[in-house]
């Protein structure tokens, strides 16, 4: 089993709609990272959480650290949004070195 | 300011061959992490370079080495190649301020 578990790996959706994705992670964690990967490989740090909820946008990820789960929404999604998001978190017990989930490609069509 | 830059963008090596991948952190970071990520999956950790010196190392072979300079750019170093090695190899920079950078990465192919 992976320390950092992402779902649905896939996800489809329309022009518009509202979008969830969620990572469970298994340790103890001191933040937990949501990225964007495009297509070509260039990584984009869109959020850093150790608690609560942050929004940029229409980007909103929130944590909950008693529950070990955090989620990733889309808001009035469009198809520039269409990449591959990754949960990632920085063990406690192994300082500043991430441990990624598998990734959820993301495409949103017009 | 220039963020996390990376070099070569793309690299084809034979079996066998030795391979080296060079990483420029983002100012005022001072923290190198090198991963692999291989198609369809998430980035895998191998090693991580603070002070000039290996502080971290992920479950990869010795056949994996690196370096640190005193301007904290860093090499990866794959010795042997193998078809298996065949991946992205992504660079992330990082202080314990300013959090995480990665660059665009360096795909690697083996034939």
């Amino acid at each position: 089993k992976n320390e950092v578990e992402q779902s649905p790996q896939n996800l489809t959706a329309q022009e518009g709609e509202f979008i969830t994705i969620n990572c469970s992670y298994s340790v103890g964690i001191s933040a937990l990272h949501w990225l964007q990967q495009h297509p070509g490989g260039g990584i984009v740090s869109l959020f850093m959480l150790s608690s609560g909820k942050k929004k940029h946008g229409r980007l909103i990820a929130t944590i909950n650290i008693q529950e070990k789960h955090s989620s990733l929404h889309i808001t009035a999604s469009h198809p520039r949004d269409s990449a591959v998001y990754i949960c990632a978190v920085d063990e406690e017990t192994s300082g500043s070195r991430l441990t990624f989930g598998e990734g959820t490609q993301l495409t949103v069509n017009p | 300011d220039a963020g996390v830059t990376q070099s070569p963008t793309h690299l084809i090596k034979t079996r066998g061959q030795q391979v080296t991948l060079r990483c420029s952190p983002k100012s005022g970071h001072d923290t190198v992490s090198w991963y692999q990520q291989a198609l369809g999956q998430g980035p895998q950790f191998i090693f991580q370079y603070y002070e000039e010196e290996e502080r971290q190392r992920g479950n990869f072979p010795d056949r994996f080495s690196g370096h640190q300079f005193p301007n904290y750019s860093s090499e990866l170093n794959v010795n042997a190649l193998l078809l298996g090695d065949s991946a992205l190899y992504l660079c992330a920079s990082s202080s314990w301020i300013y959090g995480y950078t990665f660059g665009s990465g360096t795909r690697l192919t083996v034939v």
